[in-house]
């Protein structure tokens, strides 16, 4: 079944120490979007790629950096993290804009000691 | 400005007890309204897409409607394995993103 894949899972690093979240996808969809969700709160997105274009968000803190090599694979570095910045990372897709509907991976639980 | 509101934050029913869900939702050019279920510790699992007033979607007990201001998910004689958070998001043609309500957390005791 085509799918979006994270890994991993959980991810436990330590305060300040670098960290890279990774998200695959078998749909080959143009957009891939990185969102970060804390405990009953609302998806927020970080950023997203069209393609090869990259769509930073305003207020996403510098700390926060993406790659995308190809087409199926997306990753998100946190430089330095911080305790707030423990939260569910959500990766998604769509085939083309946000007026198409998103496909969400399973997520990173990001825990910060 | 563009915002999305859910309610209500949490609802219980009793198995077979059917109900809805509220979302309402003020944005500039609506380009597609879309209902996702999520369970703890999961990512959102996609339910439906409306784009037009008047539309509506089923699947199984679950059906969503649409009108100018707001959408409700209906859930039919739900049963506890529908417990979960429910949430709703709209595409913004202003911002070009899509905007997510804080979500309806339901629980279904048997």
């Amino acid at each position: 079944d085509a799918m979006v894949i994270q890994n991993p899972r959980y991810q436990v690093t330590q305060f300040g120490k670098p960290v890279t979240l990774s998200c695959s996808q078998t749909l080959n969809h143009n957009v891939m979007y990185w969102y970060q969700q804390k405990s009953s709160q609302a998806p927020k997105l970080l950023f997203h790629y069209y393609d090869k274009d990259f769509n930073n968000e305003a207020d996403t803190p510098d700390n926060f950096q993406s790659r995308r090599p190809n087409t199926s694979f997306c990753f998100l570095d946190i430089r330095s993290p911080g305790l707030g910045d423990a939260a569910m990372y959500l990766c998604a897709t769509s085939r083309a804009g946000a007026q198409e509907t998103q496909y969400f991976g399973p997520g990173t639980r990001l825990l910060v000691l | 400005e563009d915002q999305v509101t859910q309610s209500p934050e949490a609802l219980r029913l009793q198995e077979g007890e059917s109900s809805s869900l509220n979302c309402s939702y003020t944005v500039s050019g609506l380009r597609g309204l879309f209902w996702y279920r999520q369970d703890p510790g999961k990512g959102p699992e996609f339910l439906f897409t409306l784009y037009s007033a008047g539309e509506e979607k089923e699947k199984e007990r679950l059906k969503a409607t649409l009108t100018k201001k707001e959408s409700f998910l209906h859930i039919t004689a739900p049963k506890p394995e529908d417990s979960a958070t429910y949430l709703c998001a709209v595409h913004s043609s202003n911002t070009g993103k899509l905007i997510f309500g804080q979500g309806t957390t339901l629980q279904v005791k048997p």
